[in-house]
């Protein structure tokens, strides 16, 4: 199956820090999501971006679907942006793939 | 309010029992998902549904069942033949039409295995 892989896995910032996230895959994928999991291990939605550059606030992505790649940037982080965060694919329909995740530590 | 909610949010259960964890969803979602997270992990795929009354597996599917009988639900049963059920169980849902086919997830349940 495709392999999704994310790095770094662990990360430490000073609040107010920029950090940019990756996501590689290994095989073509129809669609991309990031998620935040929370403390509380709510998934909560950041992008859905099997293409293209978006932003939303402090945070952007882009993904280069034809280098099988994709990068969240979180910019003037905080504490709250605290938590894991995943890449998600789409192989085929309907059948998703996570990778191992990032986990952020912001520090005041 | 629109959303997926899942129950209970903690379980509790003994070796050799079975126990079906609920997911509901009113989005209107042609598909929905279980998945299974232990610590530090990313999600991993149990089962998925395209349409009511079908369903796959996904890559851990063994010890677990399934059943997709409304578009609204999709409960999880998690059987005494699954060797290590302790875990964080995610359910999502998605099929917002055509190509557009983002996720969202309810809240989880916690099942441990005493």
């Amino acid at each position: 199956g495709i392999q999704v892989e994310q790095s770094p896995p662990d990360l430490i910032l000073q609040e107010g820090a920029n950090s940019t996230l990756r996501c590689n895959f290994s095989d073509s994928v129809n669609n991309l999501q990031w998620f935040h999991q929370n403390p509380w291990g709510q998934l909560i939605n950041l992008f859905y971006i099997p293409s293209g550059t978006k932003q939303n606030g402090r945070l952007s992505a882009t993904t280069v679907a034809t280098e099988r790649y994709s990068l969240l940037y979180i910019s003037s982080s905080q504490t709250t942006d605290s938590g894991v965060y995943f890449c998600a694919v789409e192989v085929g329909f309907n059948k998703f793939y996570f990778g191992s995740g990032t986990k952020l530590n912001v520090k005041p | 309010d629109g959303g997926i909610t899942q129950s209970p949010k903690y379980l509790f259960r003994k070796e050799g029992q079975n126990v079906t964890l609920s997911c509901e969803q009113n989005l209107n979602h042609d598909a929905m998902y279980w998945y299974r997270q232990d610590p530090g992990q990313g999600l991993r795929l149990i089962y998925y549904s395209q349409i009511v009354n079908d369903f796959q597996k996904g890559d851990i599917a063994e010890g677990y069942s399934v059943s997709r009988e409304k578009k609204e639900s999709f409960p999880l049963t998690v059987t005494s033949a699954q060797k290590n059920p302790t875990a964080f169980y995610l359910c999502a849902s998605s099929g917002q039409g055509g190509t557009y086919n983002e996720q969202f997830f309810g809240p989880g349940t916690r099942l441990t295995v005493l």
